[in-house]
């Protein structure tokens, strides 16, 4: 399973997007790239998933370059609710278990 | 929104007491997942579970742990015989299919004394 690095800790104002960046330099051919938001207490909540270019939804963008080793989330205009660690996590959908596999994540702090 | 239901929502018990946590997955789910966090650490994998049988446990999931869809509706983990190093927040999770993300429950708070 590929490898993620991402910012421990990052802090932002509302109403300000935010982007936060995931190193995957090992990421596999038939790997794709997924972000999860936790709040305290709480179980991950699915954000967005994608495997190259970008991917929009409702909640967030997703980037990611055409050599596949990074990625970028982005959260645009954030509130005080958007705090939260957020998880960058790479696999295979297809791996029969389909575990994640979660680091330590990052700790987003909004403030007013 | 479908949610995954979990109970108890906390539960406390004595060291070598048999525990069991309970799951109600999504109805048209297929797949099936224990997590645990302990307090201040990372989110954990200990097993996934499809088509009624587990497909793959992590190093934590040992003899003391099980799993279990009894009706098709629940999904149960229990612990034999708890150790005070249990203690964490255990989340159940499913999913459709391969290509969708998880939905995780609210998780049970395991308090072993």
């Amino acid at each position: 399973l590929a490898k993620t690095t991402q910012p421990i800790s990052m802090d932002s104002y509302e109403g300000q997007e935010v982007n936060i960046t995931c190193s995957h330099n090992n990421i596999a051919t038939n790997d794709y790239i997924t972000w999860y938001q936790q709040f305290p207490s709480q179980g991950p909540r699915f954000i967005i998933q994608g495997y190259k270019t970008k991917v929009t939804n409702e909640v967030a963008s997703l980037f990611i370059p055409a050599d596949r080793k990074s990625s970028t989330l982005s959260l645009p205009r954030v509130s005080l609710s958007d705090t939260a660690v957020y998880y960058c996590l790479v696999g295979d959908p297809y791996n029969q278990g389909g575990k994640l596999i979660f680091g330590q994540g990052t700790e987003l702090s909004v403030k007013p | 929104e479908p949610e995954v239901t979990q109970t108890p929502s906390h539960q406390v018990t004595q060291m070598g007491q048999e525990v069991i946590l309970r799951c109600v997955p999504i109805s048209n789910h297929l797949y099936f997942y224990w997590y645990r966090q302990i307090l201040g650490q990372k989110v954990e994998f200990l097993v996934s579970f499809y088509n009624n049988e587990i497909s793959e446990k992590s190093e934590i999931f040992d003899d003391q742990f099980s799993v279990e869809r009894p009706d098709g509706s629940n999904f149960t983990l229990k612990i034999r015989s708890t150790k005070l190093e249990d203690s964490a927040m255990y989340f159940c999770a499913s999913r459709t299919g391969v290509f969708y993300g998880y939905t995780f429950g609210s998780g049970t708070r395991l308090t072993v004394v």
